[in-house]
């Protein structure tokens, strides 16, 4: 069974740019989740999505969106790009409605703003 | 709201031997459940074992093991038998069984000496 997969890897922008981040879930999984690492730092908790709907978000400003397709897969956009935003972007799935059902994570895009 | 509590930013740790991360949590809600993870340095968050906050026995998955008292609110890790590849960052998180996101800690840097 394929795990999260999250594409790129890598991406470096500059300020004031935008950037796509792309996620796939566990096949069956419906909720997909994304959060931020900084450096150093523990994971904030961005966006959950689940049947192609935001269920909930963190603390975060408006110019962090994104959207879950018909195939349950992901996308985070960040505009107005900013050097605080220099991160890794964890993407998760899980099961709904089982409570010990962990989450599954992808192995993160690095995101670097100059 | 939760919080986790890791106060612990390392630990070392002699191959071979066991060793005790702390975790301690805060919620008011009166269901939920405990996460770990694992991320090694590449950057991957590897799930590791799960407690319910009614499960009337301690979880237990091979080397791992949870210690949970619910009335102090912690759920320390325990790792027997430690290995160089224990070296790692490990996060507690914990999700209210009628919610979706994980809530994580700090994390605590693990080093295991050989």
């Amino acid at each position: 069974e394929a795990g999260v997969t999250q594409s790129p890897t890598h991406l470096i922008k500059t300020r004031g740019q935008q950037a796509t981040l792309r996620c796939s879930p566990i096949s069956g999984h419906t909720s997909v989740y994304w959060y931020q690492q900084a450096l150093g730092l523990g994971l904030q908790f961005l966006l959950w999505y689940d049947e192609g709907e935001e269920r909930n978000r963190g603390n975060f400003p408006p110019r962090f969106s994104g959207r879950q397709f018909p195939n349950y897969s992901s996308e985070l956009n960040v505009n107005a790009l900013e050097l605080e935003d220099s991160a890794l972007y964890l993407c998760a799935s899980s099961l709904v409605g089982q409570r010990n059902s962990p989450l599954h994570f992808g192995n993160g895009t690095r995101l670097t703003v100059t | 709201a939760q919080k986790i509590t890791q106060t612990q930013p390392g630990m070392f740790v002699q191959e071979k031997e066991a060793v005790t991360l702390d975790c301690t949590y805060d919620t008011s809600d009166p269901s939920y459940g405990l996460f770990w993870y694992k991320q090694p340095s590449s950057g991957e968050m590897i799930f590791l074992i799960y407690q319910g906050s009614y499960d009337q026995q301690n979880a237990t998955e091979g080397r791992y093991s949870l210690n949970f008292q619910k009335a102090r609110k912690s759920a320390n890790l325990v790792i027997s038998a430690s290995q160089l590849g224990d070296s790692a960052m490990y996060f507690c998180a914990m999700r209210p069984l009628g919610g979706n996101k994980l809530v994580f800690g700090a994390g605590t840097i693990l080093r295991v000496k050989s």
